[in-house]
């Protein structure tokens, strides 16, 4: 399959803390995607990392990439209940067009 | 500017019937991605088309399920003879260029019941 992994499935902290979620992928890709899923709707996208790139930041998100290892993480700073939901890495494999979607990683930030 | 419009939003279906779903791209949006998810579970990608011609069917049933995506209109995914398995969400989602190159705008989905 050439969808990628999420880890761990679930997480639980505390407002404020920070939030660590990695994922793994089995091919060479073009690029690597995060998205957010609150319960019951669609997905959006967070963050775009191209395979050349090794680090990313936007606001409170901050992203790696090691294509050697073949995964990535993606840290959320300073949760916040409001960012509860699901995460989903999602890659787009060398030569291809589509995005294929990890398993996801449930996060929940209590208050 | 409207974002990806789906609809049904949700739609019951007895087996044996047929089910159309249907997604409108962003303006100016020529590629169009459906994915399906089951619950709690991550989205499988079914089909990829652009005006008029499909790029990917790899991830889409080979039997009872179809996708068009014509020069006027919304695309269609269709579901003939439906079955309890069919069950879940069914996303579309919609970029200017393909995803190899940017981000995917996704709908709300579409939640098919099979009783």
């Amino acid at each position: 399959s050439q969808q990628g992994e999420e880890d761990p499935q679930a997480l639980s902290i505390q407002e404020g803390e920070n939030a660590t979620m990695n994922c793994s992928y089995k091919t060479s890709i073009n690029n690597l995607q995060w998205y957010r899923q609150n319960s019951g709707r669609g997905l959006v996208h967070l963050i775009l990392i191209r395979s050349n790139e090794r680090e990313k930041h936007s606001g409170r998100l901050r992203v790696t990439l090691d294509t050697s290892k073949k995964s990535s993480s993606l840290l959320i700073t300073a949760s916040r209940a409001a960012d509860t939901a699901s995460y989903f890495c999602a890659t787009v494999v060398t030569g291809a067009n589509n995005l294929f979607f990890g398993t996801g990683t449930r996060l929940t930030v209590i208050p | 500017n409207a974002g990806v419009m789906q609809n049904p939003r949700h739609l019951v279906r007895r087996r044996g019937q047929e089910a159309r779903l249907r997604c409108s791209p962003m303006k100016g949006h020529s590629h169009v991605y459906w994915y399906r998810q089951l619950p709690e579970e991550g989205l499988k990608f079914m089909v990829y088309l652009q005006k008029e011609n499909i790029i990917d069917e790899s991830g889409m049933p080979k039997e009872r399920f179809s996708a068009e995506f014509p020069k006027e209109g919304p695309s269609i995914l269709r579901i003939q003879q439906v079955v309890r398995g069919d069950s879940a969400a069914y996303f579309c989602a919609s970029s200017p260029s393909g995803g190899n190159t940017g981000e995917l705008f996704f709908g709300e989905g579409s939640r098919l019941t099979v009783l």
